[in-house]
């Protein structure tokens, strides 16, 4: 079974505060990628990667930044976290090898801004 | 630019109905399609993945059709159970996934 882990379930930060969320995985995808979940405004991606030192933007990037070193982990960094970056957070991962491309969630991290 | 488009926004049916959840999209031009089952508060499960070439899937009560020429796909799930309850939710890829707003599915025993 593909598993997706990240580092926490529940985060409570202030604002003004640098935050890192991390996600890994154990299934060698080569494509990973981060969303927020917001009610009412559905998923949103914020940031991808299709390999090692490889991102792209998403549809909301501002104010986050990714880091992959190593094929199995994705961060995401709030560099200065503010108040309107409340919200669950959604790690995922595919592979590409056989076209599948089938997406696997993790957990997800409530982060709250204070 | 996709948009994918999911009605009804919210369902509640009686333990043993059989059910249908809708998901539109504009651009037929996918890779695939995949739905998703997420319970309050958790992350995304995936339940069935349809590639373009493909008809449909099903696995256990569950089954996926795929139309994309008409932009269309639904999720048939037999025999409701409570346990269904869920926000039911479906995705395409062109590159990468764009998200429907879900299905909030309640199954009243």
């Amino acid at each position: 079974d593909v598993k997706v882990t990240q580092s926490s379930r529940y985060l409570v930060k202030r604002t003004g505060e640098k935050v890192f969320l991390e996600c890994v995985q154990d299934m060698d995808h080569e494509n990973m990628f981060w969303y927020r979940q917001d009610p009412g405004l559905g998923l949103r991606l914020i940031y991808f990667s299709y390999d090692v030192k490889m991102k792209e933007k998403g549809d909301i990037p501002e104010g986050y930044s990714v880091s992959r070193e190593k094929k199995e982990r994705f961060s995401l960094i709030l560099e200065s976290a503010s108040t309107n970056q409340t919200s669950m957070y959604l790690c995922a991962s595919s592979s590409t090898s056989g076209g599948s491309y089938e997406q696997y969630f993790g957990p997800g991290t409530r982060l709250t801004v204070t | 630019k996709q948009e994918v488009t999911q009605i009804p926004a919210a369902l509640s049916v009686p333990e043993g109905e059989n059910l249908v959840l809708n998901c539109s999209f504009t651009d037929s031009a996918i890779y695939n399609l995949q739905w998703f089952r997420q319970d309050p508060g958790k992350g995304l499960t995936s339940l069935l993945l349809i590639q373009s070439s493909q008809r449909e899937q099903t696995s256990g009560r569950l089954n996926a059709s795929l139309d994309k020429s008409s932009g269309r796909s639904t999720l048939y799930i037999a025999a409701s159970q409570p346990g269904d309850s869920a926000t039911y939710l479906c995705a395409v890829r062109n590159t990468p996934l764009v998200f429907g707003k879900g299905t909030r599915l309640s199954v009243i025993a």
